[in-house]
């Protein structure tokens, strides 16, 4: 069965430190992996997406890692501020599957403090 | 451009009552999902529509829900005879083609719909 799994279910770190998000899944055949961060009361917003031939990809602060034989993703966090207080989705896109190729993890919602 | 966009933004209704909900995806865009997130909940996949392709009803819940797609562009979600477990946000989200080859998913705000 088609799984996306993320660890923690919540975080709470304090404003400057760095954190680490993971993501395992279970999915075939694999076609991409996304990170989206959701803010609480709105839409998902992408972060990054990875295909298979890519190890890691960034977009700002967040570093995202593929380990496509283990099956495993990271989401890093640099210098964390107030504004990355929100859930972060790990979605993984699977070719010819329903749901419309795309399968979503719970989220891990990250509270950053002062 | 304009994002996506969805009305109501919030909608109360009393349980048995019939509800839509809108969608306006970005122009040109060929995909449109349909998602339900409940409370502290992870996105539910309800539906996918895909160019002038029969749509994926594979994650509607029952009878009592369905979705409609006019001209390939705006999108209507209906539910009918409403449950209180209907309550829930209801995303949308399109693509510029089918989101399992790379391409990027735009969602909406969501309408929160509170059946009481």
């Amino acid at each position: 069965k088609n799984q996306v799994e993320q660890s923690p279910q919540s975080l709470i770190i304090l404003e400057g430190k760095n954190c680490t998000l993971q993501c395992n899944y279970t999915v075939s055949p694999f076609s991409n992996l996304r990170w989206y961060k959701q803010d609480t009361g709105r839409g998902p917003v992408s972060l990054t997406i990875m295909t298979f031939s890519e190890n890691t990809k960034s977009n700002g602060r967040y570093t995202a890692t593929l380990d496509a034989d283990t099956k495993q993703s990271s989401l890093h966090i640099t210098a964390s501020q107030l504004s990355d207080s929100a859930s972060y989705i790990c979605v993984v896109s699977v070719y010819g599957g329903s749901q419309g190729n795309l399968i979503f993890g719970k989220g891990t919602k990250l509270s950053v403090k002062p | 451009g304009a994002g996506v966009s969805q009305s109501p933004s919030n909608k109360v209704t009393e349980k048995g009552k019939d509800v839509e909900l809108r969608c306006d995806p970005i122009s040109g865009h060929t995909a449109l999902y349909w998602y339900r997130q409940s409370l502290g909940q992870g996105l539910e996949f309800l539906i996918y529509f895909q160019g002038n392709s029969a749509p994926d009803k594979s994650g509607l819940p029952s009878d009592r829900f369905s979705a409609e797609r006019t001209g390939g562009s705006v999108s209507t979600l209906t539910i009918q005879r409403t449950q209180q477990e209907d309550s829930a946000v209801y995303l949308c989200a399109s693509s510029l083609g089918q989101a399992g080859g790379s391409y990027e998913q735009y969602f909406g705000p969501g309408t929160r719909l509170t059946v009481t």
